[in-house]
């Protein structure tokens, strides 16, 4: 299984609310990345997780929280998000530390409008 | 630091036609690897072809096949026999070797592509 799940596939929610994006691995890779992509740009690695471990976190606002319950899970929980987090969230995962290549494998992406 | 440039914003190609996408970088990495991403309107994040930077000869994917010129550290993308398919933003990206997981994919500003029937 060569595949990175992220769920769902559109989110819209108001500025108030909680919620809760999902990515899955089944590849036994131990790294897992977030990305968030504007439209027709690049996309912005968020956070980094080695090993169930956060190793990499790129100054992200603390509205977004990440969560690695296992290492074929990642989180990210979203709490009192502004209108401009509005954005296609990308999950990835690679093989992890011991590889010289690491090829990151990503998901199809959560379509996230905040209201 | 890296930095990786890509300085066609938009083009387009006919169908069955060929196109190269042009992608410069800069590092003082000897030993690195580049790659070539398509991202279709279904946003998907597809790996299309990568190198590695110790390699001489150009990588090859069926219709896609790079140009690296590590002295001059160029690394174009040809897509020959171009199909609808194709159209897409490419993003080349740029990644250390042996970095292990906080190793960090470089992008480029991307190219969309369309491909015209």
């Amino acid at each position: 299984d060569t595949e990175v799940t992220q769920t769902p596939k559109h989110l819209v929610m108001g500025m108030t609310n909680k919620k809760s994006l999902k990515c899955e691995q089944h590849m036994g890779h131990r790294a897992m990345y977030w990305y968030k992509q504007k439209a027709k740009k690049p996309p912005e690695l968020m956070f980094v997780y080695s090993y169930e471990k956060l190793s990499i976190n790129e100054s992200v606002p603390s509205r977004f929280s990440p969560e690695c319950p296992n290492s074929s899970l990642l989180n990210l929980h979203l709490h009192a998000l502004q209108p401009e987090d509005s954005a296609l969230y990308l999950c990835a995962s690679s093989q992890g530390q011991g590889s010289s290549y690491n090829e990151q494998f990503f998901g199809p992406g959560t379509r996230l409008t905040v209201l | 630091a890296q930095t990786v440039t890509q300085s066609q914003p938009e083009m387009s190609v006919q169908e069955a036609e060929t196109v190269t996408l042009s992608c410069t970088y800069d590092t003082s990495e000897s030993n690195y690897y580049l790659f070539w991403y398509k991202q279709p309107p279904s946003r998907q994040m597809i790996l299309v072809i990568r190198q590695e930077a110790y390699k001489q000869q150009n990588a090859t994917e069926n219709r896609f096949s790079v140009n690296f010129q590590k002295a001059a550290k160029s690394f174009s993308l040809k897509i020959s026999d171009s199909q609808l398919g194709d159209t897409a933003m490419y993003f080349c990206a740029f990644m250390k070797q042996y970095g292990g997981a906080t190793n960090k994919l470089i992008f480029g500003t991307g190219t969309l592509l369309a491909v015209q029937p």
